[in-house]
């Protein structure tokens, strides 16, 4: 089964504008870890922003916050006033206690691309 | 935040010849690392999980004779793709994680794009 589920393969933006890329889990475990990750077309990945299942507040970091849906099984990335840099392929990924030796489960990807 | 550095960031070669890519951890003890296979516009694929002194953890339907990997120490990490075919073309991708605890990020290096002629 998958462990991370990003349903949308393509999203498009404004400029200045927000927007949010989907992200669902499957887990049992009750304690694990929620990341996002964008890669752009330079192929490096880059470390956007982490939520742990027993934090209380969403996670913010600059423009982009986590909202985290724990009944839901949602973690979904906002990405506030969008820039041009911002257009580049996004991935959810989570770790749990049962993954081996810290692996991380990565979801298909969103192709985010925004214009002017 | 970590560094991890992949060398060389871009090689071509012929078929057949045998390729080794290098990953570092610059500054911090990695006793795992990790090996991905990406393929454009799709997710990364993780072809093998390697282990500081012991043999390295192969994912299913990844071929170990193919894909040589050896971590040499607590820092280095190495991919060789033996007698390698054009369908061996992609990008390759290394990443360490700071601990075990989910809580950590793992930092990736910059990947390698391979393409064999």
């Amino acid at each position: 089964a998958q462990k991370i589920t990003q349903t949308q393969p393509g999203m498009f933006v404004q400029e200045k504008e927000a927007v949010t890329l989907d992200c669902t889990y499957d887990t049992s475990d009750p304690s694990y870890g929620l990341f996002w990750y964008k890669q752009p077309s330079s192929g490096e990945m880059i470390f956007l922003i982490y939520q742990g299942s027993y934090d209380q507040q969403n996670a913010t970091e600059g423009r982009y916050s986590l909202n985290f849906q724990k009944a839901r099984k949602s973690a979904n990335l906002v990405i506030s006033a969008s820039q041009l840099g911002d257009s580049a392929m996004y991935f959810c990924a989570m770790r749990d206690r049962g993954s081996t030796l810290g692996r991380l489960y990565f979801g298909r990807g969103t192709q985010l691309t925004v214009w002017p | 935040g970590a560094v991890v550095s992949q060398h060389p960031s871009w090689v071509i070669c012929k078929s057949g010849t045998s390729v080794k890519i290098e990953c570092r951890s610059l500054d911090f003890q990695a006793t795992t690392m990790f090996w991905y296979r990406q393929f454009p516009k799709q997710s990364l694929m993780l072809m093998a999980t390697s282990n500081e002194g012991s043999k390295a953890t192969y994912e299913q339907g990844v071929e170990k004779d193919k894909f040589l990997i050896n971590h040499a120490s607590l820092t280095l990490s190495t991919l060789t793709v033996t007698s390698a075919h054009p369908e061996d073309s992609s990008f390759y991708i290394c990443s360490a994680p700071l601990s075990g605890r989910v809580t950590d990020t793992q930092y990736f290096g910059p990947g390698t794009r391979l393409t064999v002629l």
